[in-house]
């Protein structure tokens, strides 16, 4: 079936840039999601990418898509500690699974100081 | 405006019982959907409703599970009897008609079965 995978761990030192990638499988996918849930809290949709689109900026985020190689990342730039988080990579496939997300695992997000 | 809630936030049951949890969308969404995050897993989807009917259910473990949403307003997930590996975190999440892309979630609700 379809899956999405991430590296489950990312550390990064406050005001440096965070890159987090991932992978995913169904080559039909609609939309790309990135959401974060802080300690806690519940899911927040950071952001959301159309399949047709390569970026979207949104400000200290940047989502890349490389519908190729299947790869989604997300950027944040001048990262806060405020932003220690996990982040779960998901997509959805609007012919085939109707409204159904598919999530990662997550990545844990460590802010250094 | 409201975001979803949920409740109780957390549950702990012993295998066997029976346990009722409650979902709140946003006002004026029609679609809600219930998902699960099992300890360590990725979060699976469970079911998707439309107002009060069941669009897609294909996500549901088995039929110890119950999802209800009479008269389109919250909805109920009972789990009966609860069994050990039924423990993990039941996320709701609600969008508007026609934009299944913005689901928003709720804080969900642990459920430790023991």
């Amino acid at each position: 079936g379809e899956d999405v995978e991430q590296s489950l761990f990312l550390s990064v030192r406050e005001g440096d840039s965070s890159v987090i990638n991932c992978t995913y499988t169904d080559s039909s996918s609609t939309y790309l999601y990135w959401y974060k849930q802080e300690p806690g809290a519940g899911l927040q949709l950071l952001t959301y990418i159309f399949s047709n689109m390569d970026m979207k900026q949104d400000q200290r985020l940047t989502v890349l898509l490389n519908k190729k190689d299947k790869h989604l990342s997300l950027r944040i730039a001048d990262t806060q500690t405020g932003d220690s988080a996990i982040y779960f990579c998901a997509e959805s496939n609007e012919m085939n699974r109707d409204d159904k997300i598919i999530f990662g695992k997550g990545t844990r997000l460590h802010i250094l100081p | 405006e409201a975001g979803v809630t949920q409740f109780p936030s957390h549950s702990v049951i012993e295998k066997g019982q029976t346990v009722t949890l409650r979902c709140d969308p946003i006002s004026g969404h029609d679609n809600l959907y219930w998902y699960r995050r099992v300890m360590g897993k990725e979060i699976k989807f469970l079911l998707h409703f439309v107002k009060e009917s069941k669009q897609d259910e294909s996500g549901m473990p088995n039929n110890r599970f119950l999802a209800e949403r009479t008269g389109g307003t919250y909805s109920t997930l009972k789990v009966q009897p609860a069994e050990l590996e039924d423990s993990g975190v039941y996320f709701c999440a609600s969008s508007a008609g026609g934009t299944y892309y913005e689901q928003y979630f709720g804080p969900g609700t642990r459920l430790t079965v023991t």
